[in-house]
């Protein structure tokens, strides 16, 4: 993929709540969407993903949705507890040119 | 399995001063990244190997960044002479490309460099 956008750049929420993030894409060609949670002075993990032949995948309290013709695909984070707080990444990567493009982040804090 | 190692963790360097970076991805991984990560922003391609060849190098500033992965394993990269612009965290990455789909990335703690 060209580009990747991601919204929103800070989000708070009360621990319980639910959390969302976007992402959005531009090459029709991307077929592999991972996410990944950074916390402070650590290295960026992979919490799940998500392949373009899949509408949703769920891992316990977090889930990807992918809508391939809208070309955006979104983390959602329920129940959110206080270590969930970190940056969360987005990103978007074509089969065949192992090329990955990183949105800018969501810095995420959950308020206990 | 051991996750990818970098080192050093930290670096602080005067402008103009060389410094370099290692990186020992997972073992059997082919594919080795290095990314730049500025504060606040996501990480951003440099250069990627498969197995000894540099196969995209399109982003790396090739005047003052260089980089190699002799045997195939561990990877250096290295910077000189160093620049003020050139303060981030550089962080290197592996994968394992599956039979008929992508492999996620694995990186490394990232070593945080600070030019003076």
């Amino acid at each position: 993929g060209e580009n990747v956008e991601q919204h929103p750049s800070t989000l708070s929420v009360q621990e319980g709540d639910s959390a969302v993030i976007k992402c959005t894409y531009s090459d029709s060609a991307s077929n592999y969407f991972p996410w990944y949670k950074q916390e402070l002075g650590k290295r960026p993990q992979l919490i799940i993903d998500i392949r373009s032949n899949v509408g949703e995948k769920k891992d316990q309290r977090i889930a990807v949705t992918l809508n391939k013709t809208a070309k955006h695909f979104s983390l959602h984070i329920t129940e959110t507890q206080p270590e969930d707080s970190a940056v969360y990444f987005c990103a978007d990567h074509t089969s065949g040119t192992y090329k990955y493009i990183f949105g800018t982040g969501t810095r995420l804090k959950v308020l206990a | 399995e051991a996750g990818v190692v970098q080192s050093p963790r930290y670096k602080i360097i005067e402008k103009k001063q060389p410094v370099a970076f290692w990186c020992n991805p997972i073992s059997g991984h082919n594919t080795l990244y290095w990314y730049r990560q500025n504060l606040g922003q996501g990480p951003e391609l440099l250069i990627r190997y498969e197995n000894e060849e540099a196969v995209d190098d399109s982003q790396l500033p090739k005047d003052r960044f260089s980089a190699e992965r002799l045997k195939g394993v561990d990877s250096t990269l290295k910077i000189q002479p160093a620049e003020l612009g050139d303060s981030a965290v550089y962080l290197c990455a592996s994968s394992q490309p599956g039979q008929g789909y992508n492999s996620p990335l694995h990186f490394g703690n990232g070593t945080r460099l600070t030019v003076t």
